[in-house]
């Protein structure tokens, strides 16, 4: 059965960077695309982006220009990056998987990230 | 891109039949599969409902899901209510250039 864990640092100040990875394991991970959503509190989910086993990557267009999804296949881990944060992205971040017809799942445990001066 | 909408809350009573639309603003809801997930409080979603109307295994089949092309709209309809099904429920679609949309979530009460 596949799970994901992931972690990363929980408080950033302002134009920071935000910065998780998420590992798998069980199952293959070279055969799925994988991808981060986040939740604002008391909100609902926002789609960050998603790569490919091959790198390649797809992101929200209302974030495209901060994020970046990258991959590490010997360690089955995927990670993500989003630059210069502000208090508006405080959010718990999870990681999935995505299976055919855009499928998320499992979903990793969340991270609560806060951006606060 | 398209908007998915959902009522911010809905109530029912134990042993009802309760159902959450989710609607789409634009292009057909049959067009692209749409995926409903249950999250509780302080837990990460999961899936309850998938391709439009799909079980995964160990979701019980007190829950399910349809599309509408007359109201452009997914259902997900929970009958026989339990309090624990008591939860956020977010439906989830793609556009043409395979975008994910969420729709706004919906808080269920079962009281």
């Amino acid at each position: 059965q596949v799970q994901l864990q992931q972690w990363g640092a929980g408080l950033l100040k302002p134009s920071e960077t935000l910065s998780l990875t998420c590992a798998v394991y069980g199952g293959s991970f070279t055969d799925y695309y994988w991808t981060w959503v986040r939740q604002p509190p008391g909100k609902g989910l926002e789609w960050i982006g998603e790569i490919k086993h091959s790198g390649s990557t797809k992101y929200n267009p209302s974030l495209k220009s901060r994020v970046t999804v990258s991959l590490d296949t010997s360690k089955n881990q995927f990670s993500l990056r989003l630059t210069s944060v502000t208090p508006a992205d405080t959010a718990a971040y999870y990681c999935a998987r995505v299976s055919d017809y855009w499928w998320f799942d499992p979903w990793g445990q969340g991270t609560l990230v806060t951006v606060s001066a | 891109n398209f908007m998915l909408t959902q009522p911010p809350s809905v109530s029912e009573s134990p042993g009802k039949t309760v159902t959450i639309s989710c609607t789409r603003s634009s292009g057909s809801i049959a067009t692209n599969y749409v995926q409903w997930y249950q999250q509780r409080p302080g837990s990460s979603p999961t899936t309850v409902i998938y391709e439009d109307n799909q079980r995964p295994s160990g979701v019980p089949d007190r829950f399910s899901g349809s599309i509408d092309s007359s109201s452009n709209s997914a259902s997900l309809t929970i009958s026989g209510l339990k309090t624990e099904d008591e939860a956020d429920f977010h439906c989830q679609s793609y556009d043409t250039d395979n975008n994910v949309v969420f729709g706004g979530g919906t808080k269920l009460t079962v009281l």
